[in-house]
């Protein structure tokens, strides 16, 4: 089975900052990753799919990059709404479906 | 837009069968285009997909809980289940049914629902 891997853990940043939250897969895995954002009490919330399109209604802060085994989820300018924990998940090799431990985020 | 809602005990005496419903609103479980899928979430840790299934009936299990699980659909009342049997506290977990968009995309989720196995 792939195994997902996510860094950092936890980051804490200041509003406006840019952020950077990297995955990474134990094969290669194609462009077959997609980013989840958690909020606190909430569902997830599919931000990014096949590493670097937009779902409709996310805001264009959200850029996802990477191809292969490395892939990054970058927020172009921090807001207190993004506060919560983004996931990786990879949908190549199936099943199952492997998802990262996550990455908290939270603001300074 | 689809909404899906979870529903079922939250509490399951260990050795018995877990058992959840999803409903779903704005949308069909026969539609073709999506596969009805439950995940989970162990409190404090990571996501666990649990499996997936098509308004056909084929099923697509994670291999850590096949043995274990079954999902069903029911066009009827446009709901799809999920059995899990011979719980153990391991087993205790936020439950969350998902549509998704092609085999592994998940674009919509339920809020989740959190089954404790205890005795």
């Amino acid at each position: 089975d792939i195994q997902m891997t996510q860094s950092p853990s936890s980051l804490s940043a200041f509003v406006g900052d840019r952020v950077t939250i990297t995955c990474q897969a134990s094969q290669d895995i194609s462009n077959y990753l997609n980013w989840y954002q958690q909020k606190p009490g909430k569902a997830p919330k599919l931000l990014i799919y096949d590493a670097s399109s937009v779902e409709v209604g996310v805001p264009i802060r959200f850029r996802g990059s990477g191809s292969g085994t490395h892939f990054t989820l970058t927020i172009s300018s921090l807001q207190p709404e993004d506060v919560g924990t983004y996931f990786c998940q990879q949908y190549d090799d199936l099943p199952p479906f492997a998802f990262g431990p996550g990455t908290k985020v939270d603001i300074k | 837009q689809v909404q899906l809602q979870e529903s079922g005990p939250g509490l399951v005496k260990p050795s018995q069968t877990l058992s959840l419903t999803c409903s779903v609103s704005g949308g069909s479980v026969s539609s073709g285009s999506y596969y009805w899928s439950w995940i989970r979430q162990h409190p404090g840790k990571g996501l666990e997909w649990i499996g997936s299934i098509l308004f056909s009936g084929t099923t697509y299990y994670n291999p850590s809980l096949k043995s274990r699980v079954s999902i069903s659909v029911d066009s009827s009342k446009n709901q799809f289940s999920l059995k899990v049997t011979s719980v153990t506290a391991a087993d205790t977990a936020f439950y969350s049914c998902a549509r998704a968009r092609g085999m592994g995309l998940f674009d919509s989720w339920g809020q989740g629902v959190l089954v404790a196995v205890s005795s």
